[in-house]
């Protein structure tokens, strides 16, 4: 079975600095998915990025980028010039995908909040 | 946004009673989920479909049911409700191939 470890409860962050949450997974399975999901207090689940196993080249989405060692199983997110908005859960998720549907394994998450 | 309901948005409800919660999507996508999302477990799914009539157990099924009768709607069940059971339950959609859309989440409350 698949398993997605966030090892940071919480984090804080100043406004327009640098932050960076970590993922780590565990997977005998060659082709995968892994995804970052933020998680504001209205509830809403939002896809931050997604990134295919088999590509080499790290995701990016405007400020938030991710650092992807297959390897070592890693699965970082970066957020640069982080924003009061930024302040939410995030969550890593992990996916085989089957037949076409992505049944996504979460993480326990970590709790983000940028300060003024 | 996808368009997907859930409902309700909340519900509180008493040990013992059943407890039927809707999804319903506009998007005609071929899959659906249920998760529960619990402080310091992140969502774990409970049930998925993959067509009408087409369902299959998550890792956190037992106490719960689902049925899809049309393309639209799937429903879970708690036959008979438990404390344990009180969480945040979101709903969620995909087309074949394509990323999950989620759901605004139910909160449910089992006294």
């Amino acid at each position: 079975a698949q398993t997605v470890t966030q090892s940071q409860p919480e984090m804080s962050v100043q406004e327009a600095e640098t932050v960076t949450l970590s993922c780590t997974y565990d997977t005998s399975e060659n082709n995968y998915y892994l995804f970052w999901y933020k998680q504001p207090p209205s509830r809403q689940m939002i896809l931050v990025i997604r990134q295919e196993a088999y590509k080499q080249q790290n995701a990016t989405e405007n400020r938030f980028s991710v650092n992807f060692q297959k390897a070592a199983k890693s699965f970082s997110l970066k957020i640069s010039d982080s924003q009061l908005g930024d302040t939410a859960m995030y969550f890593c998720a992990f996916a085989l995908t089957q037949g076409g549907s992505e049944k996504l394994v979460f993480g326990k998450g970590t709790k983000l909040t940028v300060n003024p | 946004d996808a368009g997907i309901t859930q409902s309700p948005r909340h519900k509180v409800t008493e040990t013992g009673t059943p407890v039927t919660l809707r999804c319903h999507q506009t998007e005609n996508h071929r899959y659906m989920y249920w998760y529960r999302q619990d402080p310091g477990h992140g969502l774990r799914l409970i049930h998925y479909s993959y067509g009408v009539k087409d369902t299959d157990k998550g890792e956190v099924s037992d106490g719960y049911s689902v049925s899809r009768s049309k393309t639209e709607d799937f429903l879970l069940t708690l036959e008979s409700a438990t404390s344990s059971q009180t969480s945040v339950y979101f709903c969620a959609i995909s087309a074949v191939g394509e990323k999950l859309f989620f759901g605004s989440g139910t909160q449910l409350s089992v006294l």
